[in-house]
Formats: structure tokens, C-alpha cells, sequence
């Protein structure tokens, strides 16, 4: 399985861009790389995905490199609100729809 | 929808008592998986189905611990006997497989086991 490495936590000032990376240099051709986030005593909710190009949603953008060994979760405005934990998650497709949550990158905005 | 629906919120038990968590899934959902988060492991994949057939279940710690699908519209886990250890929260989540795999959680059962 396709490990992902992130910082244990961040901070980022309110109103500005935070950006999340994520390594997951043994990622294989065909796997997807998923973020999700988990507020304070919630259940994690998905943010956005991507395989090869970067994507954006309306809740943030997610860049991959060229070579896929890495990726960068961006909030283009971070409010009180992001505070969380953003977990990044390869998708094991050779064995069904399971995913495997790390420990993830807990965010903190400051106000 | 209302969402994935878990019961109860909160548990609390003896060692030793049998706790049975509860779940309903997203209707039309073809996956259900079953999650515990502690502070020491994080968030675990226990178990996961697809159409109600329980497809990988090595997440699942040890016999103590079953989880039943009777229907697309519910789901069970079972501990028995419960010891402190069990002490965690439990999520449940549903997908609808062939979408973009968006798995939807639910709030979660908090079990305490004294």
C-alpha cells in the first residue's frame, strides 16, 4: 500500500492561503490521492481528489506534481472554521474502496 | 437525506457487558465501512462492506469484535465482552461506489467501557 508522510500540525493566519503537503513517493499509477478533514468531535468529510492534474473545488485546490511522489492541499482563504485535522489518503484500488487514514496535519488558523 | 445516522451518541458501560453500535447508511450507498479513532491509533478501518457482504474484515482487532449487514438500510457492530480498552470513538461511513468515492461519515458512537 502507498504510505503518505505529513507535518503533525501547522498554523496560518485567517484570510490567508494555507498550504497542505503530502508525500506519497510509492504511490502507484493508478492511485488516487484523497483529502479529508475532520473537525473537532465530527466525522472526516471529504474535501477533494485528484489523480494526475490538479483540481479545484470550491473548497480548495489540490496540486500534484509532475511525478506524483507529492501534493499540496491549498485553502485559498483559511477561516476560523478550517481549524482541523487533513488527513491525505491514497486510494487502494487493487483492493477494493477502502481507505487508510494516517495520523494526518493538524491545522490551527489564527485569528 | 439525513445523512448517515448512528446510535446511540454515547455509551457507557461495564467491562464485560456486551455493546452493540448501530448505523444507517445513506440510502442508495452500496459500501459501508466501520472506523474507531483513538488518540493513540488514530482513525481505523475495522471493517467494510459491499451490498450488505462483509468484504474485508482484517481491521477487525480481535473475535470480541463482529459486525452484521442484514440489510442495505443497517448495519451493526458488536463487542462482547467489552473491555476498557474498547474505550473509542466509532464511525460509520457509506459510499456510493461507483461515484468519486466520496465516503460520507457519520457523528460517531462515543464508548466508554469502566
Amino acid at each position: 500500500d502507498a504510505k503518505t508522510t505529513q507535518p503533525t500540525s501547522m498554523d496560518c493566519a485567517e484570510g490567508r492561503a494555507a498550504n497542505l503537503p503530502c508525500n506519497h513517493s510509492t504511490i502507484s499509477g493508478n492511485e488516487y490521492v484523497y483529502w479529508y478533514r475532520q473537525i473537532h468531535s465530527q466525522g472526516p468529510q471529504y474535501i477533494i481528489h485528484g489523480l494526475k492534474n490538479n483540481e479545484t473545488n470550491e473548497m480548495a485546490s489540490l496540486i500534484i506534481t509532475e511525478d506524483r511522489k507529492s501534493s499540496t492541499l491549498i485553502l485559498p482563504h483559511a477561516t476560523l472554521r478550517d481549524t482541523a485535522v487533513y488527513y491525505c489518503i491514497v486510494r487502494v484500488t487493487t483492493t477494493g474502496n477502502q481507505f487508510y487514514f494516517g495520523t494526518g496535519t493538524s491545522l490551527t488558523v489564527i485569528p | 437525506d439525513a445523512g448517515v445516522i448512528q446510535s446511540p451518541r454515547h455509551e457507557v458501560t461495564e467491562m464485560g457487558q456486551e455493546v452493540t453500535l448501530r448505523c444507517k447508511p445513506i440510502s442508495g450507498h452500496d459500501y459501508l465501512f466501520w472506523y474507531r479513532q483513538t488518540m493513540m491509533r488514530g482513525l481505523e478501518l475495522l471493517i467494510y462492506f459491499n451490498n450488505n457482504v462483509p468484504i474485508d474484515d482484517s481491521g477487525m482487532p480481535e473475535d470480541r469484535f463482529s459486525a452484521k449487514m442484514p440489510n442495505a438500510s443497517f448495519s451493526t457492530l458488536k463487542i462482547q465482552p467489552s473491555e476498557p480498552r474498547d474505550s473509542a470513538v466509532y464511525f460509520c461511513a457509506s459510499m456510493y461506489g461507483t461515484s468519486y468515492n466520496e465516503q460520507f461519515f457519520g457523528p460517531g458512537t462515543r464508548l466508554t467501557v469502566l
